[in-house]
């Protein structure tokens, strides 16, 4: 079965470096992968969405890359501020349905 | 400003009551899900509906059911409350033919005694 594998220990950035967060997926490459943030208590936001055929994406301070070699995606966070802590949770596409990873928690000590 | 609502934040019930979750959505999607969460082990999908009065099950559909008789509106019931469904309960909602980028409600944390 597919499944998404994220960090599941927290990841301590010191304010102002890049954090750098991984998403694993199994089986067969997704046609796109999505990332989303999650503050406690709160639903789930959309940040970004990045496609099978698409090395690269940017949002401002965020990057998303994908790599189907290495069955993985990677979240960039640049000049990382504290207001950056939260959940980050990768999903993947799988049918009309999303399958989720069950996130990494972002620390940002000022 | 486009949201989803969910009834309740915060719910306290019994073991064996029958619970109501209600969501409604503003932006006119087709489709809508619900998940609940849990430490560990991320959102599972318990029911989506892609029409009104059309339901399919997810991953997780055992003592949950689901009504959808508006556009708008999407309800999960818990027709038997057990200790084990105490969890987070997110509803969510997409465009459908689009990418599935969801839009979440704020969530509901559910205690069962």
């Amino acid at each position: 079965s597919q499944k998404i594998e994220q960090n599941s220990e927290a990841l301590n950035i010191q304010e102002g470096k890049t954090a750098t967060l991984t998403c694993n997926y199994t089986n067969y490459s997704p046609a796109y992968l999505q990332w989303y943030r999650q503050d406690p208590g709160r639903g789930p936001v959309f940040l970004l969405l990045i496609r099978e055929n698409e090395k690269e994406k940017r949002k401002e301070r965020l990057k998303v890359t994908f790599d189907t070699t290495l069955k993985q995606s990677l979240f960039h966070i640049t000049a990382s501020q504290p207001a950056d802590s939260a959940t980050y949770l990768c999903a993947r596409d799988s049918n009309y349905q999303l399958i989720w990873g069950a996130g990494t928690k972002l620390i940002i000590k000022p | 400003d486009v949201k989803v609502t969910q009834s309740s934040r915060y719910l306290v019930k019994r073991t064996g009551e029958k619970v109501f979750l209600e969501c409604v959505q503003d932006m006119d999607h087709e489709n809508m899900f619900w998940y609940r969460q849990d430490p560990g082990l991320g959102l599972r999908l318990i029911y989506f509906s892609y029409d009104v009065k059309m339901k399919e099950k997810g991953d997780i559909p055992e003592g949950y059911s689901v009504s959808r008789e508006k556009k708008e509106r999407f309800s999960l019931i818990l027709e038997s409350a057990s200790t084990n469904q105490t969890s987070m309960y997110l509803c969510a909602s997409t465009v459908a033919g689009g990418d599935n980028e969801q839009f979440f409600g704020p969530g509901t944390r559910l205690t069962v005694l």
